[in-house]
C-alpha cells in the first residue's frame, strides 16, 4: 500500500509569509505525528494526533505554529509569519496506534529567506 | 525519562568491511520495543526493524543483523560487507512511554560513510 506522503517536497518562502505543509498518512493509521529536523540536528517532536484530536500541543515551538487533522486522515501544519529559524525539514509519521511502529514520509524541506 | 545513546557520531569504513553501530538505551518500562531507522542523504527516515524486549534472539535480514542484549540495555546493529548505498545516518529509538508521551525517543544518530 501507499506510504506516508507529504507536500510540497520543497518550499522556499520569504520571512514573514505563512506556509502550509500537508501530510497524508497511511490509510487506517489513527496516530499521526509531526517532527522537525534542523540541519545536522536530531529530530524534534512537534505534535501528535489521535484521530482528529491533538492531546498535547506543548511541543509546538511557538504560537506561530498550528496543526489540524481533518476526518482522521490528512493533516496540515501551518507556520505563520515565518522566521529564518523555521528553516528545517518537517517530517510527518503515522502509526496504527501510539506505541506501534511510526512510518515516516519523505519530508518537506522549508527554507525561509 | 527515556534515553537513547548512540556514542558513535560518525564512522567511515571501506566498502566490504563490516561495521557495528552501537545503541544503549534507558527505560523504566519492563516491556518495550526498540527501533532502528535509516536516513539516507535524500532525507527520508526509513524504518528498518522493530524488536520486542521479550525476544532476545539475534535478528538477521540479509546483510543486516541486530544484537539485542537486555542485560546491558544495548541494541547494536551490524552491517556485513558494507556497500556505498549503506551510507546514511542511522537512528536507534524507543517508543512513547507512559501517559502523555507520544513521540519516539531518538538517539542523536550515527553517520556512516562507506568509501568505495
Amino acid at each position: 500500500g501507499a506510504g506516508v506522503s507529504q507536500s510540497p517536497s520543497n518550499k522556499v518562502t520569504e520571512k514573514g509569509k505563512d506556509v502550509e505543509l500537508r501530510c497524508d498518512p497511511i490509510s487506517g493509521h489513527t496516530a499521526l505525528y509531526w517532527y522537525r529536523q534542523s540541519l545536522g540536528q536530531g529530530l524534534e517532536f512537534l505534535i501528535y494526533f489521535q484521530g482528529n484530536s491533538a492531546p498535547d500541543k506543548s511541543g509546538l515551538p511557538s504560537d506561530r505554529f498550528s496543526a489540524e487533522r481533518t476526518g482522521g486522515s490528512v493533516s496540515t501544519l501551518t507556520i505563520q509569519r515565518t522566521q529564518q529559524e523555521d528553516s528545517a525539514v518537517y517530517l510527518c509519521a503515522s502509526s496504527l496506534r501510539r506505541v506501534e511502529t511510526q512510518y515516516f514520509g519523505p519530508g518537506t524541506r522549508l527554507l525561509v529567506l | 525519562a527515556q534515553k537513547v545513546t548512540q556514542a558513535q557520531t560518525e564512522i567511515s569504513v571501506v566498502e566490504k568491511e563490516d561495521v557495528t553501530l552501537d545503541c544503549v538505551y534507558e527505560t523504566r518500562d519492563t516491556t518495550y520495543y526498540l527501533f532502528w531507522y535509516k536516513q539516507p542523504p535524500s532525507g527520508e527516515l526509513v524504518f528498518l526493524i522493530r524488536r520486542n524486549s521479550f525476544d532476545e534472539q539475534n535478528e538477521i535480514s540479509g546483510r543486516y543483523s541486530w544484537n539485542f542484549q537486555k542485560s546491558t540495555s544495548s541494541f547494536n546493529f551490524t552491517i556485513t560487507a558494507s556497500q556505498v548505498v549503506d551510507s546514511a545516518v542511522y537512528f536507534c529509538a524507543l517508543p512513547p512511554s507512559g501517559a502523555g508521551s507520544y513521540q519516539l525517543t531518538f538517539g542523536k544518530g550515527t553517520k556512516l560513510s562507506v568509501i568505495p
